[in-house]
């Protein structure tokens, strides 16, 4: 069984620009979430994404927004990307219900310069 | 709200050494306790879980177990290996939107 594949592992993106990450998540997971992970914050919830719906966001500006597509693939993007954006993106799916757990992605590296 | 507090790092253990990493937790609800293991450049691989109160998770020699009393789950291991060099993470979740919340990891140095 394949695990959750996420694209591109690295970018790197100057300031003011904007990026797109992409997530594959398990098949048959319809559950999808993102997370930040940098050394000063550690890992940050970002939202969640369950049958195209977002159920759950973190405290994040609204540069950063997720979508979901019907074959529960996820996309999100940040704009107008500012230095504070470099981070391990992680994505991780899960079956629906209570205390899942989650399987993750390796991530997608951001550098932001 | 939902928190988690998570022993402070970095360890250094020698091999075969005895391993505990604290984790308490505060939760609203009846959460699921996770431990979680990031190797360098990759992401988070599940450990271990548990989820209600006196279950013990286990797996790889790790085990911990969940204190509903003491709100913890450290993770504890009884011999090492350099193999076991990574950062750990401590999370629970308790609803439906399957959001995590993460301690802010301990890593694990193991030398020969």
């Amino acid at each position: 069984k394949a695990g959750v594949t996420q694209t591109p592992r690295y970018l790197i993106k100057t300031r003011g620009q904007q990026v797109t990450l992409s997530c594959s998540p398990i098949s048959g997971h319809r559950s999808v979430s993102w997370y930040q992970q940098t050394p000063g914050q550690g890992l940050q919830f970002l939202f969640e994404y369950f049958s195209e719906t977002q159920r759950n966001k973190g405290n994040f500006p609204g540069r950063f927004s997720g979508r979901q597509f019907s074959n529960s693939r996820s996309e999100m993007n940040v704009s107008t990307l500012e230095l504070g954006d470099s981070a391990l993106y992680l994505c991780a799916s899960s079956t629906p219900g209570r205390n899942t757990e989650a399987f993750f992605g390796q991530g997608t590296r951001l550098t932001v310069v | 709200g939902n928190s988690v507090t998570q022993m402070e790092g970095p360890v250094t253990l020698s091999e075969e050494a005895f391993l505990t990493i604290n984790c308490t937790y505060t939760a609203t609800g009846y959460p699921s306790l996770f431990w979680y293991v990031q190797y360098p450049g990759e992401g988070l691989q599940l450990l271990l879980k548990a989820t209600k109160a006196d279950d013990k998770g286990s797996n790889k020699g790790f085990e911990a177990t969940y204190r509903k009393e003491t709100t913890s789950f450290h993770l504890e291991k009884g011999s090492v290996q350099v193999s076991d060099s990574a950062v750990y993470f401590c999370a629970l979740s308790d609803n439906p939107g399957n959001q995590f919340y993460f301690g802010t990891g301990t890593s694990l140095t193991v030398i020969p």
